[in-house]
Formats: structure tokens, sequence, C-alpha cells
């Protein structure tokens, strides 16, 4: 049953430390993306990427986030120094996009729920 | 501004209802998601179309690409079903673009 999964599930940290955030994309997928859900803002993406090079991470603060993918099998989600304002469900999700279609089934992993205290 | 409307918000249903949640857009697109995410927090790709119909059981999941718009349909609702719906969106790319969600709950 092939699936999204994220470590660590839950995190509680304190302002200023370092977190860092894992996924593992579905075996033969070359697209994943890295989003973030809050009350009060919803899911908005924060980066993504193709065959492990970054495409887009227009939606994530440069100044403490860094987001890459060492290989085909792990994605990581940094933040260098946390705060308050960072608590919120991280999702990774993955997809299989073809030549020439500008889209994807996403498959979403279980969530990484951060509380920055 | 929020460019993927959802309506309604919020929808209380009894169980064996036929319910219906809609998402509306403001330009073209390539395709639309409708997602599940339950109680929990885990988020599960429901339906992605870019024209027609789809059904899958209970779920029936509409586009009508000249208005820009999609419903999601769910026939004999039950309490199971209650979860907060997502429509999102592809506009030409592979990002996509959330709406707010419908909370909805469907009582025994």
């Amino acid at each position: 049953d092939a699936r999204v999964t994220q470590t660590p599930r839950h995190k509680v940290t304190e302002m200023g430390q370092e977190v860092t955030m894992r996924c593992q994309p579905i075996l033969g997928h070359n697209t994943v993306f890295w989003y973030r859900q809050t009350m009060m803002q919803g899911l908005e993406l924060l980066a993504y990427f193709r065959n492990r090079a970054p495409l887009d991470d227009s939606g994530m603060p440069k100044d403490r986030f860094s987001a890459e993918m060492p290989d085909a099998t792990l994605a990581t989600l940094k933040i260098q120094p946390s705060e308050p304002r960072d608590s919120a469900v991280y999702f990774c999700a993955s997809g299989l996009v073809l030549a020439g279609i500008s889209y994807n089934e996403q498959f979403f992993g279980p969530g990484t729920r951060l509380t920055v205290l | 501004k929020n460019e993927v409307e959802q309506s309604p918000q919020n929808l209380t249903a009894q169980e064996g209802e036929f319910i219906t949640i809609n998402c509306s857009y403001s330009v073209g697109i390539s395709a639309l998601h409708w997602l599940q995410q339950h109680p929990g927090g885990g988020i599960v790709s429901l339906f992605m179309l870019s024209s027609g119909k789809k059904k899958h059981g209970r779920l029936i999941a509409t586009i009508n690409i000249q208005e820009k718009h999609s419903s999601l349909h769910i026939t004999a609702s039950h309490p199971r079903d209650s979860a907060v719906y997502i429509c999102a969106v592809n506009y030409n790319t592979d990002k996509l673009i959330f709406g707010t969600g419908t909370r909805l709950q469907v009582f025994p």
C-alpha cells in the first residue's frame, strides 16, 4: 500500500530552535510539494520539487525556511530559527507529472503538527 | 482575495440526505481537485477532473468549464462523511490554489 510518510508526526519546540521535518514520497513519483495549514490561512503551498530540483519556493519565508531533496526518497523542510507563528500542520504531498501535462493527482502525507512555544 | 470560492462554509445534514458543495473559480484552469480532510487531519484526494463528471461510490463531482463552477455531491449521506471538503485548482501550473473548505457534519 503505497503512501507518503512524514516524520515526526508531532513536534513541540521552543522559539529559536531548529526544526527539521522529513517526507518520503511515493516511490516513482517525480514531484513533491510542501504545504502549511493554519486556521487563519488554510492550506498554502510553501515549495515544490520536480525530479529533485526546486521549481518554486515563493511561498516560503526565505530567511528561516529551507527545503531540499537530498535524494529521490527524501524531502526535508527545515526552519531555523523557529518562531511561534510557525505553529501549523505541515503536509508533504507527492505526485507523478507526465510530460506536457501541467497538473497531477497529489497524494498527501499525514502531516507534521508543529507547535513552537 | 481567494481565487477559489466555496459554499457553503458550514453544512449540517441528517443521515440519508443528498448533499451538494459548490466551488467557483475565476479564470481558466487545467484541473480541479476535491479533497477530504477528516478530524485528525489526514487529507485524501477524492477527485481530479478537467471536464464532465466523475463518480466514486456515493460521491459525484461535476465541473462546468463555461460557468467556472464545480459541485461535489454526496448521495445517501452518512455520519462518516463528516469532514472538511476542500476544492483546489491548477491554474495551468502544478501549484494548487485552495478554497477555504466546507465543514460538513452529518447527524444520525
